[in-house]
Parts: structure tokens; sequence; C-alpha cells
């Protein structure tokens, strides 16, 4: 069963507006990290935000926002204000805290972003 | 600061050669790991390492081995290269010295784009 679950394949959203972009998890661990990554068409992977299970507070990084839904266990990425260099593969991931889970990371299987001018 | 640092960029092989890709990282962290990333797939692990001299499988070991005799260094080799192995490879290293480790986020190499013919 997919433990993280990206359910837009691609996305469209006008330049300076604010999109969000979905995901989903699944784990009965009480401790995970909830992370977001870019993918640009250069193909490196960027390390955008991070989003604990015990976190009272939604992250936010500039103009990236998690909103974090603990018991719908989603975690949304906001982009506010997006811009042309928005325009990429995002990935959500996670990493369950539990002894002996060997801190691998579950990826999702992205969401492709298109910033229209 | 070099971070991760994967060479090559680009590679192309024919069937049955053999190859090591090298990654590096000068942050001190004790876990490193290697990923493939086909289209539709998303990134699945290949091996990965919690420290010098303790390797372990992921999802997508066969085909590949991996040694770590030093911290820095977590090199991949394909020992007989099959088409089904064209893909694009991420190096990438994390902290796990801390017990809350579990937040701490990956850090990539920009990829190793890897043909065989």
């Amino acid at each position: 069963a997919q433990k993280i679950t990206q359910t837009q394949p691609g996305m469209f959203v006008q330049e300076k507006e604010a999109v969000t972009l979905d995901c989903t998890y699944d784990t009965s661990d009480p401790s995970y990290g909830l992370f977001w990554y870019k993918q640009p068409s250069s193909g490196e992977m960027i390390f955008l935000i991070y989003q604990g299970s015990y976190d009272q507070q939604n992250a936010t990084e500039g103009r990236y926002s998690l909103n974090f839904q603990k018991a719908r266990k989603s975690a949304n990425l906001v982009i506010s204000a997006s811009q042309l260099g928005d325009s990429a593969m995002y990935f959500c991931a996670m990493r369950e805290g539990g002894a002996g889970n060997n801190r691998k990371l579950i990826w999702g299987l992205g969401t492709s972003l298109a910033v229209n001018p | 600061n070099a971070g991760v640092t994967q060479t090559p960029k680009f590679q192309v092989l024919k069937t049955g050669q053999s190859m090591t890709l090298q990654c590096a990282q000068d942050m001190n962290h004790e876990y490193m790991s290697w990923y493939r990333q086909d289209p539709g797939m998303g990134l699945r692990l290949i091996h990965y390492s919690v420290g010098a001299g303790i390797t372990d499988q992921g999802e997508v070991p066969n085909g590949y081995n991996v040694s770590r005799s030093t911290t820095e260094d977590f090199p991949l080799r394909l020992l007989s290269a099959a088409p089904s192995q064209t893909s694009v490879y991420f190096c990438a290293s994390s902290n796990l010295r801390d017990r809350s480790s579990y937040n701490s986020p990956l850090h990539f190499g920009n990829g190793t784009r890897l043909t065989v013919t």
C-alpha cells in the first residue's frame, strides 16, 4: 500500500497566484517527519520544507508553507505568489521515527507544477 | 560548501560493462544512500548505509553493489550493466547523530544520468 500519495500528477497555476499541492500519508508511528522537495528541469533535488509530527504549528519557509492536518494525515504544500521559477516537479516524502526504521524516506510519485505567465 | 558530490554527471555504457558511480559528502553525515529515478516510478532506494562499514539493501538492490569504508564516500558499483539500469542515479546523505534525526532532510547530489545500450 502506498504510504505517500500525491493525487495530482500535474497542476497549472497563474503567475503570482497561490497553489496547493496535495500529499496524504499513512503511518501508525506517532513520530514522523514530512518533507517536500522540488526538482526543476535541471534535475537537482532541492529540499524545501519540513514538518514534524509533534510540531504544533504549520511549517513555513519563505513563500512555502505546509498545511498540516494530522487527523486527516495530510501535509499539503502551499506556494504563495507563484513565480515562473516554481515550475518543477514536487515530491512529498515521509520518514518514520520508530526504532529500526533505517531512517529511510518514503516517497510520493510527485506533482508536476507549471506556472503560466 | 561542496555538500554531496557525484561523478560522473553523464555516462553511456554497453551491456555487460561495469562501472562505479562515485559519491562523496563533506558534512560528516552518517547516513548515505543511492536512489534511482525513472519516469512514473518516483525515487527508489537501491542501497543505503548508516555508517562506515555498514550497508544494507533498499527496494531495488539487484545488479548493484556498495561499500562504505569511510564516512565521506559511498560508491555504487554496477557489476554488469543492463539496459534496465538506464536511469538517473542520485546519492543523498543526512545526519543521523541526533536522537530526533528523523527530522533531518536528505541532501542530494546533482545526479548521474546513465544510459546502457
